[in-house]
């Protein structure tokens, strides 16, 4: 029973760095979604996909890129890091109910 | 555009004294309502969740929470709270057909005291 797997758990980039997020369920979940959380701002919707090849942007989606090629993998793209993108990235996937499963978190650091 | 507003950042409560964690909410059109809590170094789970139905919803834990329309209200009660009650408990609401797209508050942290 995995659920949703986020890789890496921890991660510190420097600025104008890449790098790429993971995330899997196996759930067979049509609706993917990635998350931010800051403290004192709760967690803001970055981007989000209803299902394989189609992706829309959330509250907060600059400098970000997301692409899903199949229905389990919806990674999380920086292209060219920040300091303002330092914060914990909440991966989560859901059935047409409302109930999002999240996975653990990935705490990214950009110095 | 929907909208979530806790206005308490900080709930401390003594052990086996009731708790309400207050939710506002702001949208034009039905929303569908969420409490998620989240414990030290974990994700989120779901607590309770209103769509239709009756206004007085039942989750987990012992957590109830009442949607009133009219005061655009979504309150989280628990009679008695444990120790194992304290965390970060998040409103969320979605609507206009957009189910899974939610909306987070910005949370309220229950602290339990002995």
């Amino acid at each position: 029973n995995a659920g949703v797997t986020q890789t890496p758990k921890f991660q510190v980039l420097k600025t104008g760095q890449s790098m790429t997020l993971q995330c899997a369920q196996d759930m067979n979940h049509e609706y993917m979604s990635w998350y931010r959380q800051d403290p004192g701002m709760g967690l803001r919707l970055i981007h989000y996909s209803v299902g394989a090849g189609i992706t829309d942007q959330g509250e907060v989606p600059n400098g970000y890129n997301v692409s899903r090629s199949t229905t389990e993998d919806f990674p999380l793209r920086l292209l060219s890091a920040a300091p303002s993108q330092t914060s914990v990235y909440f991966c989560a996937s859901s059935r047409n109910t409302g109930e999002l499963f999240f996975g653990e978190g990935s705490r990214l650091t950009v110095l | 555009a929907q909208s979530v507003t806790q206005l308490d950042s900080q709930v401390p409560v003594f052990e086996e004294a009731p708790v309400e964690l207050r939710c506002n909410y702001s949208s034009s059109v039905s929303v569908y309502l969420f409490w998620y809590v989240q414990y030290p170094n974990q994700g989120l789970q779901l607590l309770l969740k209103y769509l239709s139905g009756s206004t007085l919803v039942k989750g987990i834990n012992g957590f109830e929470a009442e949607f009133n329309k009219s005061q655009t209200s979504f309150h989280l009660r628990k009679p008695s709270v444990h120790i194992s009650d304290t965390a970060e408990y998040f409103c969320a609401v979605s609507g206009g057909g957009a189910t899974n797209k939610l909306i987070f508050g910005t949370g309220t942290l229950l602290a339990v005291q002995p």
